[in-house]
């Protein structure tokens, strides 16, 4: 079955840098890649997604880059404030399975 | 996206009893799954919730200890059976409106003393 790694478990930055986070996973079938945010004693919350027919896409602050071949993909933050301090996931899934989920990076952003 | 609620949101129970959670959708949605999150830990997939049949468990699940039903497209209950300390834990429906995007509800927290 797919495995997905997820890297680093803690990140630390300083208000208005960057951050990024990093997924590999196992099973080039794979063609979903959801990121979600859970704040502290809330639920996970879809913030971007992406298919693997694309390589990029943005919102805003947030984008997700897709290497195919390499099998990883990585979360960008942009500009950090401290709201975006949070648990972030990232998982893999193909077509109707279920997702699998890395093991999520605390990011914290200090003012 | 879909408007998801559980019930109840937290409950203190004791050990050798059950509970049992609901989720309820305010749209009919095509995948329901229920999740285990541990405080620090990741999203456990514990079923599938399949509507008019068994529900598909992952490995180290099964339907003796959570039991789960889904009688239409907006509505399960997951069902923590026997339960003893070490089921303390947040649990958290979730839907798929189209193939892909999936989203969770507010999650169940459970203390077992």
């Amino acid at each position: 079955g797919e495995n997905v790694e997820q890297h680093p478990s803690t990140l630390s930055v300083q208000e208005g840098d960057s951050a990024v986070i990093k997924c590999t996973y196992s099973d080039s079938a794979s063609n979903y890649f959801p990121w979600y945010k859970q704040e502290l004693g809330k639920r996970p919350q879809l913030i971007i997604d992406i298919r693997s027919n694309v390589g990029e896409k943005k919102d805003q602050r947030i984008a997700v880059t897709l290497n195919k071949t390499a099998k990883h993909f990585s979360l960008h933050i942009t500009e950090t404030q401290p709201e975006d301090s949070a648990v972030y996931f990232c998982a893999a899934s193909m077509g109707y399975s279920t997702l699998t989920f890395g093991k999520g990076t605390m990011l914290l952003v200090s003012p | 996206s879909a408007v998801i609620s559980q019930k109840p949101s937290r409950d203190i129970c004791q050990r050798g009893t059950s509970l049992t959670i609901q989720c309820q959708v305010d749209s009919q949605v095509t995948m329901m799954f229920w999740y285990r999150q541990q405080p620090g830990q990741s999203l456990t997939l514990i079923a599938t919730a399949n509507q008019g049949s068994e529900a598909t468990y992952e490995s180290g699940f099964v339907i003796d200890k959570f039991p789960i039903s889904r009688p239409n497209l907006t509505f399960s209950t997951l069902t923590v059976s026997n339960m003893s300390p070490e089921d303390s834990s947040i649990y958290l429906c979730s839907v798929r409106q189209n193939q892909e995007t999936q989203y969770f509800g507010p999650g169940t927290r459970l203390l077992v003393l």
